[in-house]
């Protein structure tokens, strides 16, 4: 079957450094994928991983490895704005399969 | 270059009331889903186009629901009869065929259902 997880809440504090994680499993596996959702907003694109290894844009870096079905999201630097959900995904046959997706929650 | 755009944004009814939202794709992307996206079940996907043509639509969850997608730039997701379980945001994303799983979404329309 599919399953993907991924912790439902973090707390961390502005210009620190936060990791999400996902877990997948799935028998088709075409890239991973992370979407930022603000409340209220759609998702938005912010990273894919096809091959493993660390993948990095900016701020944000995501890392895969698919022999242990595991990613994660690296926040550097975070700002009050980087305040949202976000969600993990897989890419099976052109489709995406999303998780519930993790609330991040930045403090002063 | 306008986004994907969905209507109405809101939409409030009675059960047992027909639904129709509306989307408009990219110009040019190939690719159109439909999802759901509930607090108990996260972001589903209902259904998704290639070149207009239904090509899963395993996520639809009955009879209820259907989708059409009469032409390149525009599609719509029924709902008749509609039930208060029906309450969601959900959501229209297209793509390119090259990048099938990099996926832009609408602003989405939030139903509640009465």
């Amino acid at each position: 079957g599919q399953n993907i997880d991924q912790p439902t809440e973090m707390t961390a504090t502005e210009g620190a450094i936060v990791q999400i994680n996902c877990t997948y499993q799935t028998s088709g596996f075409n890239g991973l994928f992370w979407y930022q959702q603000h409340a209220g907003e759609a998702p938005t694109f912010l990273s894919y991983n096809v091959l493993d290894g660390l993948e990095e844009k900016g701020r944000f870096s995501s890392f895969l490895s698919r022999s242990k079905g595991y990613s994660y999201l690296l926040l550097k630097e975070l700002q009050m704005k980087d305040s949202a959900s976000y969600l993990c995904a897989f890419s099976n046959t052109g489709k995406l399969i999303f998780g519930q997706g993790t609330t991040l929650q930045v403090k002063p | 270059d306008a986004g994907v755009i969905q209507s109405p944004r809101h939409e409030v009814t009675e059960m047992g009331q027909e639904v129709t939202l509306r989307c408009k794709p990219i110009s040019g992307h190939d690719y159109l889903f439909w999802y759901r996206q509930t607090m108990m079940r996260g972001l589903e996907l209902l259904i998704y186009f290639n070149n207009n043509v239904p090509i899963d639509d395993s996520g639809m969850p009955e009879d209820r629901f259907s989708a059409k997608m009469p032409n390149a730039s525009f599609s719509t997701l029924k709902i008749q009869p509609s039930e208060p379980r029906d309450s969601a945001v959900y959501f229209c994303a297209s793509s390119t065929s090259g990048r099938a799983d990099t996926q832009y979404f609408g602003p989405g329309t939030r139903l509640t259902v009465l």
